[in-house]
């Protein structure tokens, strides 16, 4: 079984700061993908960034990038620049690998609120 | 747009009643899956379909619950007998063929839900 655990419920941030959102999982599967989604309060789901367990390097997409410490089973998610648009829920998900892997399992979630 | 859409986006329904929510996902995308969003259970899977393979139900909570796809495309979650525990934001996403590589890195893509109440 896979679990995911986000132990921040809620944060502020100052706008042009950088956050890190963190996120631990737990899986015997020997490889896996990590995604990060950002929910507004508009209700839509939006794809942030992907890690997969055995890339070497850290994921980056613009402002987003990945802390991926394997041994650690973490992947802390770092939104670097906050913009008033970054205010959301951000929630950090894993996927197995294989036909059984498909679905995602998702941590609880850390409310982000971005102050000008 | 180009997004998976459903609908209806709200719903409310007594008790008892069936209730059937639809999802189109994104042209092209062989894989779609719904999830359910409540307050005290978080997001919670419940079924997954890839291609013409059977269906992944292991989430689904109870017989109550059922979905289909037809063609390929659309799909439907339909749930019997209403409870008021059932009361929640169901998303549906699609996405292309996961596949069985390590190297896979296929997003999920979400549409914006159905918000079902139970009075």
């Amino acid at each position: 079984a896979q679990k995911i655990t986000q132990t921040q419920p809620g944060m502020f941030v100052q706008e042009k700061e950088a956050v890190t959102l963190d996120c631990t999982y737990d899986t015997s599967d020997q490889s896996y993908g990590l995604f990060w989604y950002k929910q507004p309060s508009s209700g839509e789901m939006i794809f942030l960034i992907y890690q997969g367990s055995y890339d070497e390097q850290n994921a980056t997409e613009g402002r987003y990038s990945l802390n991926f410490q394997k041994a650690r089973k973490s992947a802390n998610l770092v939104i670097s620049a906050s913009q008033l648009g970054d205010s959301a829920m951000y929630f950090c998900a894993m996927r197995g690998l294989g036909a059984a892997g498909n679905k995602l399992t998702f941590g609880g979630g850390t409310r982000v609120l971005v102050k000008p | 747009g180009a997004g998976v859409s459903q609908s209806p986006s709200n719903k409310v329904t007594e008790k008892g009643k069936d209730v059937e929510l639809r999802c189109d996902p994104i042209s092209g995308h062989t894989a779609l899956y719904w999830y359910r969003q409540s307050l005290g259970q978080g997001l919670e899977f419940l079924i997954y379909f890839q291609g013409n393979s059977a269906p992944d139900k292991s989430g689904l909570p109870s017989d109550r619950f059922s979905a289909e796809r037809t063609g390929g495309s659309v799909s439907t979650l339909t749930i019997q007998r209403t409870q008021q525990e059932d009361s929640a934001v169901y998303l549906c996403a699609s996405s292309l063929d996961p596949g069985d590589s390590i190297y896979s890195n296929q997003p999920q893509h979400f549409g914006d839900g159905t918000r079902l109440s139970i009075l």
